[in-house]
């Protein structure tokens, strides 16, 4: 059973647009909502995070919304530019113990 | 990589053979994770460690065992290694605060 799912697989978009990523949830425990971006070869790295006090987050070209009632977040990815082509990933947490990934977005931004 | 190393980085080994990844921090954080990572499942986690010795089990332990006996280091054994275990395997190390900091990876190959 998923715990996170996360939507679309797969995403194109051109320089400057706006791709958006959701995922949801059904454990009302989690606490902690990060968002991880991952290259090739690579290892996931930590790209912004929120907890359920609060409905947004911005950080740089980065944004999170989060709807505590419907169980809900999307990152939002302002001003897309080549270099943000990666694979991301949501995930969800309950006091840092054990984490639950959504299987991840590749998003291509064409020039 | 926030001062984590992941060893070896590649290996291939034989079905039936038993195999120990190991992960090393220089961060000094309380709290480690290793994960699976397998096309269509994004991210899984198979153990994680909340403090010297302290270990508990993610959504996938079944064939794998850990041990921290120091705070920098924590082992990933596969007892008898089966070709589904064939994944890339990411330790992670985490904070107080929820925040979780991946290693290179580790590319296994169990033929």
């Amino acid at each position: 059973q998923q715990q996170v799912k996360q939507s679309p697989q797969s995403l194109i978009v051109q320089k400057g647009g706006i791709p958006i990523i959701n995922c949801a949830y059904e454990n009302t425990a989690f606490d902690y909502f990060p968002w991880y971006q991952q290259f090739p070869g690579k290892g996931p790295a930590l790209l912004i995070a929120i907890r359920p006090d609060v409905s947004e987050k911005k950080e740089g070209r980065f944004t999170i919304s989060f709807n505590k009632s419907a169980k809900q977040f999307s990152l939002h990815i302002m001003d897309s530019q080549p270099g943000d082509s990666a694979t991301y990933f949501c995930a969800a947490s309950r006091s840092g113990n054990q984490f639950y990934f959504g299987t991840g977005t590749s998003l291509t931004v064409i020039p | 990589d926030a001062g984590i190393t992941q060893s070896p980085r590649h290996k291939v080994t034989e079905t039936g053979t038993p195999v120990t990844l190991r992960c090393h921090q220089t961060e000094n954080h309380r709290y480690m994770y290793w994960y699976r990572q397998d096309p269509g499942h994004g991210l899984r986690l198979i153990h994680y460690s909340y403090g010297v010795k302290d270990t508990d089990k993610g959504e996938v332990s079944d064939g794998y065992s850990v041990s921290r006996s120091k705070t920098e280091d924590f082992l990933l054994t596969l007892e008898s290694a089966t070709s589904s275990q064939t994944s890339v395997y990411f330790c992670a190390i985490g904070g107080n605060l929820h925040e979780q900091y991946f290693g290179p990876g580790t590319r296994l190959t169990v033929t």
